[in-house]
């Protein structure tokens, strides 16, 4: 089945300590993207990667790393997570052929 | 630069009951455009896209969208909706064959009986 994973699903952390919310497709396709869905702001993207080791910033990047090692894997990386990154958090793969986005299932993120 | 407007932050409607999701875009060039939906602790599933072609659009789950270039507007239709699909419903548009997406702040559906 086609799917892109993300883990966890929901967190709870303090500010300052590292955190890394994987995600991986099975799907094999080359672009990837985080994504922040904040009430009444939608999705936002935070980087996204057209291949391995190639990323790139989005609209919303600071505070948040990425990297691009193998094509199936895109892990989102909080070095020292601050309140205001509590939100809920997608990882998305993106069909060339069709155009459609295939979106993980998101990890819900609580910074305190 | 393309944007998405939704119009409408949430919308009830009853059981049985027509639905329509308003969408208007920005975008100076031919869009790409889609509809999402993201049921409660689901990721968002694609509804349908549209690119050339047909102006009227059917999608999955009895969904339909029509769009109008001369009023920028790809609005998403469901002549009578069901309890299931209760969800928050995201439109999205991007250039042709290109991945960057600008999705719509989303607009909440409650079903009632």
């Amino acid at each position: 089945e086609a799917q892109v994973t993300q883990n966890p699903r929901y967190l709870i952390t303090v500010t300052g300590k590292k955190l890394t919310v994987t995600c991986s497709q099975n799907m094999n396709h080359e672009y990837m993207s985080w994504y922040r869905q904040d009430p009444g702001l939608g999705l936002r993207q935070i980087y996204y990667s057209m291949n391995v080791e190639v990323t790139d910033k989005g609209d919303v990047p600071e505070g948040y790393k990425v990297s691009r090692k193998e094509k199936r894997n895109f892990p989102l990386i909080l070095e020292s997570p601050s309140p205001n990154q509590t939100s809920l958090y997608f990882c998305a793969s993106w069909d060339r052929a069709t155009g459609e986005l295939f979106f993980g299932e998101g990890s819900r993120l609580t910074v305190l | 630069a393309q944007s998405v407007t939704q119009p409408d932050i949430h919308i009830t409607v009853s059981e049985g009951a027509s639905l329509e999701l308003r969408c208007n875009y920005s975008y100076g060039a031919t869009p790409y455009l889609f509809w999402y939906v993201q049921s409660p602790g689901q990721g968002l599933q694609l509804l349908l896209k549209y690119f050339s072609g047909d102006t009227l659009v059917q999608g999955i789950k009895g969904f339909e969208a029509e769009f109008k270039r001369s009023q920028s507007s790809f609005n998403l239709r469901k002549p009578s909706v069901h309890w299931s699909d209760a969800a928050e419903y995201f439109c999205a548009v991007g250039p042709l064959g290109d991945y960057k997406l600008s999705f719509g702040a989303g607009t909440t559906v409650t079903v009632r009986a």
